[in-house]
């Protein structure tokens, strides 16, 4: 069905909780990407994976880690969730090998850290 | 940054009009995507145009890719209220895994 599902899609934490957003893939992508979302920052690229435990940073990986054990899976971890983490995450696949033409992305998590 | 500043902008229309959002790019690129992302929705592909083409049209889309120029535009033509939504033009970066994102053109479309 050419899906990319994030779970969940709200969450609110408190400073210092952990967190895991979790994202799914159908389509047996091998490359997936996690991406922050802030106005007036656009999408900034947090980490990505080429398969299954072959990850590597973005842009922006401070305070985040991830975990692929699944090529269809793909985790977020932020341990010890800070108040500058809210934001909008979101996770895409691509096909991926050479040059990436297209990203499908899912829907998102809207992360609030209180 | 691999974009220029012009791609932050808001532009509000009337529906039925025709709108053209640009971007300009700082290093050479062989791709540039097209995104739309809608209240709410993650991002989505509208358009794809390559180096060798120097427009590619879908439906009401019509993408340009001016290597010379570095820069590259998205036309809507006969806007809905349905098009409201922020742009985003991207490319591969010199890690082609990664695409870096432009911050994006706010367009709102009156109904």
């Amino acid at each position: 069905d050419m899906k990319v599902t994030q779970m969940p899609r709200y969450l609110i934490k408190r400073m210092g909780e952990n967190v895991l957003l979790e994202c799914g893939q159908d389509m047996s992508h091998e490359t997936m990407y996690w991406y922050r979302q802030d106005p007036g920052l656009g999408l900034q690229l947090i980490y990505i994976s080429y398969d299954v435990d072959s990850n590597s940073e973005g842009d922006i990986p401070k305070g985040y880690r991830v975990s692929r054990k699944k090529r269809e899976h793909f985790s977020l971890i932020l341990d010890s969730a800070k108040t500058n983490q809210t934001s909008v995450y979101f996770c895409a696949s691509s096909p991926g090998t050479g040059v990436v033409e297209r990203l499908f992305f899912g829907h998102g998590t809207k992360l609030s850290v209180l | 940054s691999q974009w220029g500043e012009e791609n932050l902008q808001a532009l509000s229309i009337q529906e039925g009009e025709d709108v053209t959002m640009n971007c300009s790019y700082k290093t050479y690129t062989t791709v540039v995507q097209w995104y739309r992302q809608k209240s709410g929705k993650g991002p989505a592909q509208l358009i794809l145009i390559r180096s060798n083409e120097r427009e590619k049209r879908s439906g009401r889309l019509r993408a340009t890719l001016d290597t010379s120029s570095q820069s590259s535009s998205l036309s809507i033509t006969g806007t809905l209220a349905t098009d409201t939504a922020v742009y985003f033009c991207a490319t591969p970066d010199t890690n082609a895994y990664k695409v870096i994102f432009g911050k994006g053109t706010h367009l709102h479309v009156l109904p």
